[in-house]
């Protein structure tokens, strides 16, 4: 099946520093891809949804300076976290979407990437 | 808005019980999507099911089944047997129009089992 692949997996970083999360769909071609961020025992949250060649659309509250989001290529988004804070700590997920012919579309998720700042 | 509720905090059992975890929805949308997915504590989502607004049929897969119930809103799934190896969060979650558009997660359920 699909495989989307998110690296890196775990991630520690000083507050104030900026991190990159790397989001890929192996083998296939994704023109959509989301960001989901997950607090421990808290449900998923869309963060933001990234179509390639353009601009992402954030979700009400999350602060698109603060998450930057690049999908330059059907098979990478990143996700930058700039200037974390410990309140950014949390696991982030990211799913890709594709469309098939002759099937309806379907949406796979990354591992996630744990992130703790210090 | 759409939105969707898992009453279920955690649920424990132990091993070889059956057990029902519950989804209620709202949407304003005539055709939509619901979906069941596990999250073992890797953290790696697993997809389990989806199901479309027009199909009330009940699904069996193994030991998984779903009760879809549209005039009550709601979406239960329910592990006959269960097994150590489902201990797991499960999230239940809707979709408007194609299926795969922005998925809207519960909060999710704690399954414990047991042995």
């Amino acid at each position: 099946g699909a495989v989307v692949s998110q690296h890196p997996s775990w991630v520690i970083c000083k507050s104030g520093t900026s991190v990159k999360i790397e989001c890929r769909s192996l083998d296939f071609q994704a023109t959509t891809m989301f960001w989901y961020r997950q607090f421990p025992k808290q449900s998923l949250m869309l963060m933001a949804t990234s179509n390639e060649g353009s601009k992402a659309t954030y979700e009400q509250g999350v602060e698109k300076d603060k998450f930057l989001i690049n999908h330059a290529s059907l098979t990478l988004s990143t996700l930058t976290v700039t200037s974390a804070h410990p309140e950014d700590s949390s696991f982030y997920i990211c799913s890709a979407r594709t469309a098939r012919q002759g099937a309806l579309e379907t949406q796979y998720f990354g591992p996630g990437t744990r992130l703790l700042v210090l | 808005a759409q939105k969707v509720t898992q009453a279920q905090t955690e649920i424990s059992v132990v091993e070889k019980e059956d057990v029902t975890l519950d989804c209620v929805y709202e949407t304003r949308d005539t055709t939509y999507y619901l979906f069941w997915y596990k999250q073992p504590p890797s953290g790696e989502l697993v997809f389990l099911i989806r199901r479309n607004s027009f199909d009330e049929q009940n699904e069996i897969s193994g030991r998984y089944s779903w009760n879809f119930q549209k005039s009550t809103s709601s979406f239960n799934f329910t592990i006959t047997a269960s097994q150590v190896v489902d201990s797991a969060v499960y999230f239940c979650a809707l979709s408007k129009n194609s299926g795969y558009s922005t998925l809207t997660f519960g909060k999710g359920t704690m399954l414990l089992v047991s042995p």
